[in-house]
């Protein structure tokens, strides 16, 4: 049982708005920032997000995090089709001195 | 151009150990905390294992303490981890990443490698 609580599915029609969330506690997202990662079938995991909202440079800005309490989401505008991947949130736990992961969520892009 | 690169998976017999080394390129690895992170198959992540710049920090999670070992070498450039008393539960990609240059905490992993399959299996 992962630490992170993420929703196991999300989809969408190409141009749609998806949102993806992730639930955590004081110990982690209430305290820490919050990363994002993609993982396309096959690949490495990608960083997409990191200190909940700022994105590499190289990921475009149809995606965007935040943060609110113990909870993070991630959105992504003008869903594409090769945004169909699993998603990943990320913080660092001061409980446990180490990372947790969401269990991920699988986007399928309709 | 920066990368990571993992090598030493395999097929393991149950109880044995395995030894998997991370070579990186093109950054000033001795600045950066690295970690270990694996995904069984058609799972999600699981980090494993940080180790601070210095190699004189090392943290594990609770899943594989006391079976982990993870070390590095400055100065040729490498991350190592030894999983011992190995199990199926381990089968899975392993993955080294790079974290920050300040806390732990403080940094996503912003580079990772392609991973290397562990199979554990009689």
């Amino acid at each position: 049982q992962s630490e992170l609580t993420q929703p196991p599915s999300a989809s969408g029609t190409p141009g749609q708005r998806v949102t993806i969330s992730c639930s955590g506690g004081s110990s982690n997202i209430g305290t820490n920032t919050v990363n994002w990662y993609n993982q396309l079938p096959g690949m490495a995991p990608k960083l997409l997000i990191y200190s909940n909202s700022q994105r590499p440079s190289a990921v475009p800005d149809r995606f965007s995090g935040s943060k609110s309490g113990t909870s993070a989401s991630l959105a992504i505008t003008g869903l594409q089709s090769e945004d169909e991947a699993d998603y990943y949130c990320a913080a660092w736990d001061d409980s446990l001195s180490g990372w947790v992961f969401g269990g991920g969520t699988k986007l399928t892009v309709l | 151009q920066v990368q990571l690169v993992e090598s030493g998976g395999g097929l393991v017999k149950p109880g044995g150990s395995l030894r998997l080394s991370c070579a990186a390129s093109s950054f000033n690895f001795k600045a950066y905390y690295m970690s270990w992170i694996r995904q069984a198959p058609g799972k999600g992540l699981e980090w494993l294992s940080y180790i601070s710049p210095s190699g004189t920090t090392i943290f594990y999670a609770d899943s594989v303490k006391g079976r982990l070992t993870v070390s590095r070498d400055n100065a040729n450039n490498s991350l190592f981890l030894h999983l011992d008393s190995l199990r199926a539960g381990d089968t899975a990609v392993y993955y080294c990443a790079r974290g920050g240059i300040a806390v732990p905490g403080a940094a996503a992993f912003d580079i990772w490698g392609q991973g290397t399959m562990v199979t554990v299996s009689s």
